[in-house]
């Protein structure tokens, strides 16, 4: 049984703070990881995609992947208020087409 | 069409009738997944069609749902004699054959009751 396991939350940080939000996941040949946003009644948004070990950087967000330690996060600089929501990790296996999603993080940025 | 499409937005039936849901994925995507969400909970894994077959329907959760998908483009899922546990958001994501990121539509709402 391939999971993912994230902290559920909610995570509250200050306005201008850094959000680190983490996943571990149990299959070790998991090859593709994304993280989705999705705001309350609404439905996930891609925000980011990381395939290789190493931190990748997009804007204000930044996705670092473990594969050894089997663990993948995302940074959030400089939260906004409007950054709110839950965040989905999800995990995909090499040889696999089917994302495997954790429950998610509520994370609330308050001003 | 710009993005995955889906309706109904909102579905509400009586407990034991057939409902119909469509998804309509993003133009050449050729992969196609129906993910379902009930409240508070996470996604849980469907289906999964590649062109009009679909390799892995592992998901569904009974044998009154079922899923067809015709001319590697729009998929309807249908489940038989629907029960009150069937209400939850049901969520479809496609995926070109270029790259393995997923994009979901803004989902079904679906209330037995």
């Amino acid at each position: 049984q391939k999971e993912v396991e994230q902290n559920s939350g909610p995570l509250s940080v200050p306005e201008g703070a850094i959000a680190s939000l983490n996943c571990t996941y149990s299959d070790r040949g998991s090859q593709s990881f994304f993280w989705y946003r999705q705001y309350s009644g609404k439905s996930p948004e891609l925000i980011m995609f990381i395939y290789s070990n190493g931190d990748k950087e997009d804007g204000r967000f930044t996705a670092q992947l473990n594969k050894a330690s089997q663990y993948v996060s995302l940074l959030i600089r400089d939260s906004q208020p409007s950054d709110s929501a839950t965040y989905l990790c999800a995990v995909q296996s090499g040889g696999s087409y089917i994302p495997t999603f954790g429950r998610g993080t509520s994370l609330i940025v308050h001003p | 069409g710009a993005g995955v499409s889906q309706s109904p937005s909102n579905k509400v039936t009586e407990k034991g009738k057939d409902v119909e849901l469509r998804c309509d994925p993003i133009s050449g995507h050729t992969a196609l997944y129906w993910y379902r969400q009930s409240l508070g909970q996470g996604l849980e894994f469907l289906i999964y069609f590649q062109g009009n077959s679909a390799p892995d329907k592992s998901g569904l959760p009974s044998d009154r749902f079922s899923a067809e998908r015709t001319g590697g483009s729009v998929s309807t899922l249908t489940i038989q004699r629907t029960q009150q546990e069937d209400s939850a958001v049901y969520l479809c994501a496609s995926r070109s054959d270029r790259n393995t990121e997923a994009f979901f539509g803004q989902g079904t709402r679906l209330t037995v009751v």
